[in-house]
């Protein structure tokens, strides 16, 4: 059974709007969040993360955002740009008990200019 | 600073045929580890290691298997390799410690097995 599901295989925004990008998750037991961006023939980047002692992390145009009660984050891009086209995979691990990531099967983000 | 290395970059094997893929770090990363990306699929975890000498099971370990002979380097093997094992893989690595979850990538493996 997946513990992280992103739902949405892809997404189609314009330059300068909104990407919202959702991932559930089902164990309870994760307490770290991270988005991974990956670019066709190259590996995944770290994009941003989130400890599951806050419900938001900022940085740049990236935003991540958690809801422990509803186990599901989401990751927002403001404003999107074509460059930031990509696969974008949550992933999520229960550090505490050294377990490794898990990753979703990701979201594919094309953003037109 | 080479970061993640992954050798080789393409390889095609005959069904049943063997090989290894390396994998070596520059970074003293105590963890390690060896996901498969398929289309569709996302990325999963076949093995991964916490230290040296040490390896352990992931989501799809089956065919598999893996040494960490050396801190820096991290082995996954196919004995018998199968159609179902072409796919991408991707060697990772992170640092020790509770707090620090980010891994690092290699730039991927691609494996066709006709």
């Amino acid at each position: 059974d997946q513990q992280v599901k992103q739902n949405s295989p892809s997404l189609s925004v314009q330059e300068g709007r909104i990407s919202i990008l959702n991932c559930d998750y089902t164990n309870s037991m994760f307490d770290y969040f991270l988005w991974y961006k990956k670019y066709p023939a190259e590996g995944p980047t770290f994009l941003i993360s989130i400890s599951s002692i806050k419900d938001k992390n900022e940085d740049g145009r990236f935003t991540v955002f958690l809801n422990k009660s509803a186990k599901h984050l989401s990751l927002h891009i403001v404003p999107s740009q074509p460059g930031d086209s990509a696969v974008y995979f949550c992933a999520a691990s229960a550090r505490q008990a050294g377990t490794a990531l898990i990753f979703g099967k990701g979201t594919t983000l094309s953003v037109s200019s | 600073n080479a970061g993640v290395t992954q050798t080789p970059k393409f390889r095609v094997l005959k069904t049943g045929q063997s090989m290894t893929l390396l994998c070596a770090q520059d970074m003293n990363h105590e963890y390690m580890y060896w996901y498969r990306q398929d289309p569709g699929m996302g990325l999963r975890l076949i093995h991964y290691s916490v230290g040296e000498g040490t390896t352990a099971k992931g989501e799809v370990p089956d065919g598999y298997n893996v040494s960490r002979l050396k801190k820096q380097n991290f082995l996954l093997g196919l004995e018998s390799a199968a159609p179902s094992q072409t796919s991408v893989y991707f060697c990772a690595s992170r640092g020790g410690g509770a707090n620090t979850g980010e891994l690092f990538f290699g730039e991927g493996s691609r494996l066709t097995v006709l």
